[in-house]
């Protein structure tokens, strides 16, 4: 049981460059979230996603955009990157019986 | 959600108890005081969450006053692997409702 997977785990991307950040999770959970967070504050929500099919924006949603196409997976993809989205991401997921969130070891990405 | 008042940093001599308090005075009826720890850079780890009674598990135990309007993590035996940024959020018991982080208590647990 893997719980929640991110890859990759370190980037580097030029401004203007585009990626996609791919977060998995093996839990059947319905519900997953992106987080950001940026050195010495707390995280911040991006977007997240109820089920497949659903998405929702958080508290920071801008250059960003997410799909959910099915269960186990809710990339988020980075268009035109910008300095400003140098942090680190965090992906979480949530399901019906679980007490917390399980999260993500992270993705460390560098706009340059 | 309500919002949480954290210290930003405290001390805590390894194998003593590291008592971690948290305000949260505008809590409504139905949101639970969640805490999550985070080491170094690493995802947060879910550590406990209660109501209104007092809840222990093998990581933790959480004291929420009779008012609920303020509450205490305690790590009964701090080790120097308790060194991390503990976050206390409170949230409603919907479902998948959003976990909102403050900036929450750097732990120091020290030899």
């Amino acid at each position: 049981n893997a719980g929640v997977t991110q890859t990759p785990k370190f980037r580097i991307l030029k401004i203007g460059q585009s990626m996609t950040l791919q977060c998995a999770q093996d839990m059947n959970h319905n519900y997953m979230y992106w987080y950001r967070q940026d050195p010495g504050m707390g995280l911040k929500l991006i977007y997240y996603s109820v089920g497949a099919g659903i998405t929702d924006k958080g508290e920071v949603p801008n250059g960003y955009n997410v799909s959910r196409s099915t269960t186990e997976d809710f990339p988020l993809r980075l268009e035109l990157a910008a300095p400003s989205q140098t942090s680190v991401y965090f992906c979480a997921s949530w399901g019906t019986g679980s007490y917390g969130y399980t999260f993500g070891s992270g993705t460390r990405l560098t706009v340059v | 959600d309500a919002k949480t008042t954290q210290p930003p940093s405290m001390d805590c001599a390894e194998g003593r108890a590291a008592n971690l308090p948290c305000n949260h005075s505008t809590i409504s009826g139905n949101e639970y005081v969640y805490w999550y720890r985070q080491i170094h850079s690493q995802g947060p780890q879910y550590i406990i969450h209660g109501l209104k009674n007092n809840e222990t598990n093998e990581m933790a135990s959480l004291i929420i006053t009779e008012d609920r309007k303020s509450s205490t993590l305690i790590l009964p035996h701090a080790t120097l692997r308790d060194t991390a940024v503990y976050y206390c959020i409170v949230r409603k018991e919907t479902s998948g409702s959003r976990l909102t982080f403050g900036e929450g208590t750097q732990l120091t647990v020290n030899p």
